[in-house]
């Protein structure tokens, strides 16, 4: 079955880069996501990517996506407290999605 | 601007009550979701709406059942409430449901069974 991984932590300092890992295995999957959920609230999707592009970029997010090695990953520029949340990434699989474990962010100042 | 709204917030039940949580959506979105997701864990799909089509996961207890009256509403039953269906229910709803439609989730509703 399909089996999206993700690191359990990352902690980073206010400022600096964070970059939030994911690999996953349905190689058909046509867009691959990332959502974010703060504290006791709901999934907010944060950006995706098409599966036949590399790279996007969203203003502090860019998005790398190497589909030989199935790895997706999340980088945060100028990472800020208002950051610190649980980062998952997703895959679509027909109509749901499959959800990684989730990493957690935490800033620190 | 609400999009996706989940009411209550947070619900309390008793061990075997039935309880229901409410959902519902200002988009007009054909396929209507409903994901549990317990603490340190990703969401998990129990079932979704596709129009008036009902799909259900094949792992989803039978003690969890939906109603959808029309579009914009979903209803998730949970009819003899265990200890361990605590968890955060989200809905979510997308356009068409197809691989490349995003989906856009409530805030959650956060179950507590005594």
């Amino acid at each position: 079955g399909e089996d999206v991984e993700q690191s359990l932590f990352l902690s980073v300092r206010e400022g600096d880069s964070s970059v939030i890992n994911c690999t996953y295995t349905d190689s058909s999957s046509t867009y691959l996501y990332w959502y974010k959920q703060e504290p006791g609230a709901g999934l907010q999707l944060l950006t995706y990517i098409f599966s036949n592009m590399d790279m996007k970029q969203d203003q502090r997010l860019t998005v790398l996506l190497n589909k030989k090695d199935k790895h997706l990953s999340l980088r945060i520029a100028d990472t800020q407290t208002g950051d610190s949340a649980i980062y998952f990434c997703a895959e679509s699989e027909t109509d749901k999605l499959i959800f990684g474990t989730g990493t957690r962010l935490q800033v620190f100042p | 601007d609400a999009m996706v709204i989940q009411n209550p917030r947070y619900q309390v039940t008793q061990f075997g009550k039935p309880v229901t949580l409410s959902c519902s959506q200002t988009l007009n979105h054909n396929v209507m979701y409903w994901y549990q997701q317990k603490s340190s864990q990703a969401p998990k799909l129990l079932f979704h709406y596709y129009d008036k089509d009902f799909n259900n996961e094949a792992d989803t207890p039978d003690n969890f059942q939906s109603r959808r009256p029309n579009t914009s509403f979903c209803f998730l039953d949970i009819r003899s409430p265990g200890l361990g269906d605590a968890a955060m229910y989200l809905c979510a709803t997308s356009r068409e449901g197809v691989r490349q439609e995003t989906q856009y989730f409530g805030p959650g509703t956060r179950l507590l069974v005594l």
